[in-house]
């Protein structure tokens, strides 16, 4: 078991709907990532929070938008999504204390989202 | 030209064999590199951390940076079924939260 949760693992929605999709980190870190991966495509970076702040957001459209309301605890909130949307939604942590250092970052199993 | 190339494979070898996982890149900034292991449906499991040029041995898997020619390896021996899943290098640098990665290559060990 990893020590980022991803919830819900499958998700189906309509193209007028709204869902969230929620993570959890059990790690202690302060840094959290939204990443999607599409087939055969790298994964995209979507946001980057580093102590609750929104410091990376990556030509994201709108209809995505995240809230970090702790350093433990990521959402990604979706509203009137395309079907090109459809993928698999990872959540990642890392102990970045400023972007002088790195550590690895470390990632939950991920939501695969369906649009239809 | 990408910022991290990685051939997508897939690349099958025999059970036992030693296995050999390439990236190149293009940015001379990245200093920190990461490979990750994913099984299909499963999210991306960190295998090996390094910081910058050098070699780095954890188990049955080495993985090497070389810098100057800006080429990042990973090796595994005695590879075994298990091993089959898609390989994910990834890199960054200091001054951003930006992790790149390459497009993963697909292994199949067969027994």
């Amino acid at each position: 078991e990893t020590g980022v949760t991803q919830t819900p693992r499958h998700l189906v929605m309509g193209m007028t709907n709204k869902k969230s999709l929620k993570c959890e980190q059990h790690l202690g870190h302060n840094a959290m990532y939204w990443y999607k991966q599409s087939a055969k495509k790298p994964l995209e970076l979507m946001f980057v929070y580093n102590f609750k702040e929104q410091t990376e957001n990556n030509s994201v459209p709108s209809r995505f938008s995240p809230e970090c309301p702790n350093s433990s605890h990521l959402f990604l909130h979706l509203h009137t999504l395309q079907p090109e949307d459809s993928a698999l939604y990872l959540c990642a942590s890392s102990q970045a204390v400023d972007r002088s250092k790195h550590t690895e970052a470390f990632f939950g199993q991920g939501t695969r989202l369906t649009v239809v | 030209q990408k910022e991290v190339e990685q051939d997508p494979g897939p690349l099958s070898v025999p059970e036992g064999a030693i296995v050999s996982l390439n990236c190149t890149y293009s940015n001379s900034a990245f200093q920190y590199f990461m490979w990750y292991r994913q099984y299909s449906r499963k999210g991306p499991e960190l295998l090996m951390y390094t910081y910058s040029s050098g070699n780095k041995e954890d188990g049955r898997f080495t993985a090497q940076v070389d810098k100057s020619s800006k080429y990042i390896s990973l090796f595994i021996r005695d590879s075994q079924p298990s091993d089959s899943a898609t390989y994910l290098c990834a890199m960054t640098s200091s001054g951003t939260y930006k992790y790149i990665f390459g497009t993963g290559t697909r292994l199949k060990v067969l027994a």
